[in-house]
């Protein structure tokens, strides 16, 4: 079947870095996402790994091994607008994502 | 630039009633999808259109139905509303399968 995994909850202090993982079990895989969501909003964009490595984007990177079944997205120098929800997802067989339960990170001052 | 726009924001249904969401698209996305996100579950797939004309059963379709008559356009119906049916609707589209979604605001439903 297919599984995907994230904390549930993290907080980390305003400037820092923090790592935010995911872990996933699929017969088939394509592609794995990050989405950023706010409370109360709809969840956005933030990355897309197809290959294995380091994918950077400004403060953001995200990071996939398939081997591993693993991912994990990066964020640096860390602002108070960073606090969201971060939902993981994986495109397998088929033609949908399969969400995480997502990690709600907390920044603090 | 719309986007997804989903109409209502917000409902409040009794037991038993019927209501359709509406999701529309001006992106010429091919791929539209409609979730419910509830505390703790995360995002699940409703159902889902790889096209005008088509729909396909997601994660949790028992007691929704879905249709695509129009490539823009992507209907969630409730036939018979029930407090379990109570959550946050989010309607998405993309232009592929491995494409990223775009995703509307949200319609708040409860149910009574």
């Amino acid at each position: 079947g297919q599984n995907i995994d994230q904390p549930t909850e993290m907080t980390a202090t305003e400037g820092a870095i923090v790592q935010i993982n995911c872990t996933y079990q699929t017969s088939g895989f394509n592609g794995l996402f990050w989405y950023q969501q706010h409370a109360g909003e709809a969840p956005t964009f933030l990355s897309y790994n197809v290959l294995d490595g380091l994918e950077e984007k400004g403060r953001f990177s995200s990071f996939l091994s398939r081997s591993k079944g693993y991912s994990y997205l990066l964020l640096k120098e860390l602002q108070m607008k960073d606090s969201a929800s971060y939902l993981c997802a994986f495109t397998g067989g088929g033609n949908k994502l399969t969400f995480g339960t997502g990690t709600q990170l907390k920044v603090e001052l | 630039n719309a986007g997804v726009t989903q109409t209502p924001k917000f409902r409040v249904l009794k037991t038993g009633q019927s209501m359709t969401l509406l999701c529309a698209q001006d992106m010429n996305h091919e791929y539209m999808y409609w979730y419910r996100q509830d505390p703790g579950m995360g995002l699940r797939l409703i159902h889902y259109s790889v096209g005008e004309g088509t729909t396909a059963k997601g994660e949790v379709p028992d007691g929704y139905n879905v249709s695509r008559l129009k490539k823009q356009n992507f209907l969630l119906g409730l036939e018979s509303a029930a407090p379990s049916q109570t959550s946050v609707y989010f309607c998405a589209s993309s232009f592929l399968r491995d494409q990223p979604q775009h995703f509307g605001d949200g319609t708040r439903l409860s149910i009574l």
